[in-house]
């Protein structure tokens, strides 16, 4: 089973509307992250949190907010979706030590 | 700022090295890192260099770390079909919040 999982793994959604991503992850870490992936410009944080008292924005953080229901769980929210925000977003955790992220497996997100 | 570079396209034949380059700028990441993605996944550790070495080599792969010029580098010997993807670098600054800057990435392009 991955360790990290995100639902949905596609969605078309219209502009106002508001949209919920999901992540879980089974590896016990501390923190995670959410960042958006768009053609050339890489990954780009949106949110992160190191515990799930702890939550921080990202780079990018306008037009989202996020919840940590949970250590092993992070959903990030649109409130009202816009075309811009048509992107593949991956949900990451990491523990301490080398900092490795472990990714999910991505959400490809259309607002039209 | 912080800031991690690295070229977006490179090209090889089968069988022959591939060389992808990358610069950063914050000195004090402790670890400096691959990640691979391939099509329709998230990305994945490929390898990851502590920043007081100057070289790693992991079976096809070597990283080489040269701290005076903030220049990271990946090559993957015997490149082969199975290795095209995009390529990203990142570091994880010791300041700032301790969050993973990750380049644009390199797609690379395997022609057999």
């Amino acid at each position: 089973d991955a360790d990290v999982t995100q639902t949905p793994r596609n969605r078309i959604t219209k502009t106002g509307k508001r949209i919920m991503l999901e992540c879980s992850q089974t590896k016990g870490h501390d923190r995670m992250y959410w960042y958006r992936q768009d053609p050339g410009l890489g990954l780009r944080l949106i949110y992160y949190s190191f515990d799930v008292k702890d939550i921080n924005k990202g780079e990018i953080s306008d037009g989202y907010s996020v919840s940590r229901q949970a250590q092993a769980k992070f959903s990030l929210s649109l409130e009202s979706a816009i075309p811009n925000q048509t992107a593949l977003y991956f949900c990451a955790s990491s523990g301490t030590g080398t900092d490795t992220q472990y990714f999910g497996p991505g959400t490809r997100l259309t607002v039209l | 700022g912080e800031d991690v570079e690295q070229s977006l396209f490179l090209s090889v034949r089968e069988g022959d090295s591939s060389v992808i380059n990358c610069t950063y700028t914050d000195s004090s990441s402790t670890y400096l890192y691959w990640y691979k993605q391939e099509p329709g996944a998230g990305l994945q550790l490929l390898t990851y260099i502590f920043s007081n070495m100057d070289m790693k080599q992991d079976q096809r792969l070597t990283v080489l770390l040269n701290k005076k010029d903030k220049h990271l580098s990946l090559r993957i010997a015997d490149t082969q079909t199975g290795d095209s993807a995009i390529y990203f670098c990142a570091e994880t600054p010791r300041t700032g919040g301790f969050k993973t800057i990750f380049g644009a990435g390199t797609r690379l392009f395997v022609k057999a």
